[in-house]
């Protein structure tokens, strides 16, 4: 069964430390993964977007890696800031026969506090 | 530029009857995706169009129905309301058919919200 699993639920650090949220999903078979952030009455901000064969894709602070043979991602905030407070959500594509899913994580709420 | 346009943002109706959402992809996209999200379920996705044609769809029962225009515009129907229907109702761009091998980047919409009474 394809499924997205992500951790913690919940994270609450201090302003200024750096913090890791992670994805484990058994989609086959694999397309991409992608990361969103979501702020709260808001629609999803796309972060990254990784391909089978790229193990690592930063975008400013935030930093996804991806092992495709555990089948793990992990979303790194570098010197977090009060609006990172927000939730992050794990997307993974899988590709059969020419078309697609998205199976969706069900998302790390992060409070960044001052 | 102008962003993904989603109306109404706010919506309430209710059970049995019928709903239109219109979504307005940033100009030059040609792929819009919908999704529908509950605190219970998440994200969930709800179907993609590509050029006035449906290229891709969830496990959503067939109440659930949408197109896209020749201009790009997307307009998505929940007929017969249920409860459980109440979610906010994300619409996404991209400038191409998203995700089959493709590194697009999608953007989203502020979301139609709707309640069903």
């Amino acid at each position: 069964k394809n499924q997205v699993e992500q951790s913690p639920q919940s994270l609450i650090i201090l302003e200024g430390k750096n913090c890791t949220l992670q994805c484990n999903y058994t989609v086959s078979p694999f397309s991409n993964l992608r990361w969103y952030k979501q702020d709260t009455g808001r629609g999803p901000v796309s972060l990254t977007i990784m391909t089978f064969s790229e193990n690592t894709k930063s975008n400013g602070r935030y930093t996804a890696t991806l092992d495709a043979d555990t089948k793990q991602s992990s979303l790194h905030i570098t010197a977090s800031q009060l609006s990172d407070s927000a939730s992050y959500i794990c997307v993974v594509s899988a590709v059969t026969s020419g078309t697609y899913k998205y199976i969706f994580g069900t998302g790390t709420r992060l409070k960044v506090l001052a | 530029k102008a962003g993904v346009t989603q109306t109404p943002r706010y919506l309430i109706k209710t059970r049995g009857q019928q709903v239109t959402l219109s979504c307005s992809p940033i100009s030059g996209h040609r792929s819009v995706s919908w999704y529908q999200q509950t605190p219970g379920q998440g994200l969930q996705f709800l179907f993609e169009y590509f050029s006035e044609t449906q290229r891709n769809k969830g496990n959503f029962p067939g109440r659930f129905s949408g197109r896209q225009f020749s201009n790009s515009r997307s307009e998505m129907n929940v007929s017969t309301l249920e409860l459980g229907d109440s979610a906010l109702y994300l619409c996404a761009s991209s400038l191409v058919l998203g995700a089959g091998g493709i590194t697009d980047t999608q953007y989203f919409g502020p979301g139609t919200r709707l309640t069903v009474l």
